[in-house]
């Protein structure tokens, strides 16, 4: 199993582009989740999925957008890039209800610089 | 409201130091999880460790070692004999089930610099 993946590992955007981080995982989770990273900081939730078809918003989802068409993917996407979205972007998956898998195994991340 | 507090922004010892990381948590719900990920330099998340609310258990796993205690909301982290390879960010993280689906709650982490 590769677990969880991310493309890209690094991307820089100019402030009004946008881009899709794409996160793919082969272990058959249900739950996926999509995470930033700022310096100095804990981990917040952006969105997250309980399967596919829905979606639902966490703690800072403004300027993102999420889609899941299958169990295995789980896209983040950005408008309109802005210097506030600098940050390494985490994705991960888990199997709630097995209490042996209940955990969410993360991605490798994306680091995204906004100038 | 859930939170995770790790007080200690930054420690650094000296190789073969004994060092515990403490966690504080938050949470009004009866059922959860706590979690401990450590960072590497390289990035990536790994997954330590995870005790339920109703398993007060220590945990060992080689030099590492959970102590968690209900009665001050706490689930600290020892690492023994420390090693150069053990210097990261480590997070500290909370999951209820009396609100959202289930997302982690995390502290802002501990970086840990062992010096050879």
């Amino acid at each position: 199993n590769a677990g969880v993946t991310q493309t890209p590992k690094f991307r820089i955007l100019k402030i009004g582009q946008s881009m899709t981080l794409q996160c793919t995982q082969d272990m058959n989770h249900n739950y996926m989740y999509w995470y930033r990273q700022d310096p100095g900081m804990g981990l917040k939730l952006i969105y997250y999925s309980v399967g596919a078809g829905i979606t639902d918003k966490g703690e800072v989802p403004n300027g993102y957008n999420v889609s899941r068409s299958t169990t295995e993917d789980f896209p983040l996407r950005l408008e309109l890039a802005a210097p506030s979205q600098t940050s390494v972007y985490f994705c991960a998956s888990s199997y709630p209800g097995r209490s042996s898998t209940d955990t969410q195994y993360f991605g490798p991340g994306t680091r995204l610089t906004v100038l | 409201a859930q939170k995770v507090t790790q007080a200690q922004t930054e420690i650094s010892v000296v190789e073969k130091e004994d060092v515990t990381l403490d966690c504080v948590y938050e949470t009004r719900d009866t059922t959860y999880y706590l979690f401990w990920y450590k960072q590497p330099p390289s990035g990536e998340l790994v997954f330590l460790i995870r005790r339920n609310s109703f398993d007060e258990q220590n945990e060992i796993s080689g030099r590492y070692s959970w102590n968690f205690q209900k009665s001050t909301s706490s689930f600290n982290f020892t690492i023994t004999a420390s090693q150069v390879v053990d210097s990261a960010v480590y997070f500290c993280a909370l999951k209820g089930y009396g609100g959202s689906q289930g997302n982690l709650i995390f502290g802002k982490g501990t970086k840990l610099s062992v010096k050879p």
